[in-house]
């Protein structure tokens, strides 16, 4: 099972909008709305930020959206906070009955 | 409140056997899932199995199956990664989550360190 493809950075500024592509397969990605956003600041835990494609936990921000079109999922943060850089993982459902995180994404805040 | 506590940091060398838990409170610990994820320094998540404690029912990724064993007790809502034998590539930082509805994991513990040096 292959790590989803994300892209390794991205950068804004603050008040800014930035996306995180989350590139699957028609194995996970493409096949379920099982799809899920970790944050992840250095030193701690994973905490979830979205699920299944565009739900927020309470207490998670609205600036926070999901979104996903075939084999790829996006997470995009609209107005950039500095307290939002840190480490974004997507994560799928696969269809081996298993799970696969991507390979991350740092956010840096300008 | 629903909490996931782990074990504290472990060092080892290599060929020794090692179990790390995570003790569930604060909800139905036999109706979830339990996941281990796996966070090499300076590197990304993976995935490693999950179980559900109802009925120890234990999934790997094929990336770990054979590797650990995924392990659980209901009785004291614990559950349990273990290795027979250490290596040093398995010097990590060790989480666990709950997992709801075969989709997301909500509620993750704070992580394992655990260091395999001779």
């Amino acid at each position: 099972q292959s790590a989803l493809t994300q892209p390794p950075s991205v950068s804004g500024s603050p008040g800014q909008s930035v996306t995180i592509s989350c590139t699957g397969t028609s194995s996970d990605v493409g096949s379920y709305n099982r799809v899920s956003w970790y944050q992840q600041p250095p030193g701690t835990a994973p905490k979830l930020m979205i699920y299944e494609v565009s739900n927020r936990p309470s207490g998670v921000p609205d600036r926070f959206s999901g979104s996903k079109s075939g084999n790829t999922a996006s997470l995009t943060i609209s107005g950039l906070q500095a307290e939002d850089e840190a480490d974004y993982y997507c994560s799928s459902y696969t269809s081996s009955s298993t799970y696969v995180f991507g390979t991350g994404t740092k956010v840096t805040v300008l | 409140e629903v909490q996931l506590v782990q074990s504290g940091a472990e060092v080892k060398k290599p060929g020794e056997s090692l179990k790390i838990s995570c003790k569930g409170s604060g909800y139905s610990f036999t109706s979830y899932w339990i996941g281990w994820v796996r966070q090499m320094p300076g590197k990304g998540l993976e995935w490693m199995g999950i179980i559900y404690p109802g009925d120890s029912d234990t999934r790997y990724s094929p990336s770990f199956q054979g590797q650990v064993t995924i392990s659980a007790d209901k009785s004291i809502s614990t559950a349990y990664l273990q290795w027979s034998s250490l290596k040093a590539s398995d010097t990590a930082m060790y989480y666990c989550a709950r997992v709801i509805g075969s989709s997301y994991m909500d509620v993750w513990g704070k992580g394992t360190t655990v260091t395999v040096s001779s």
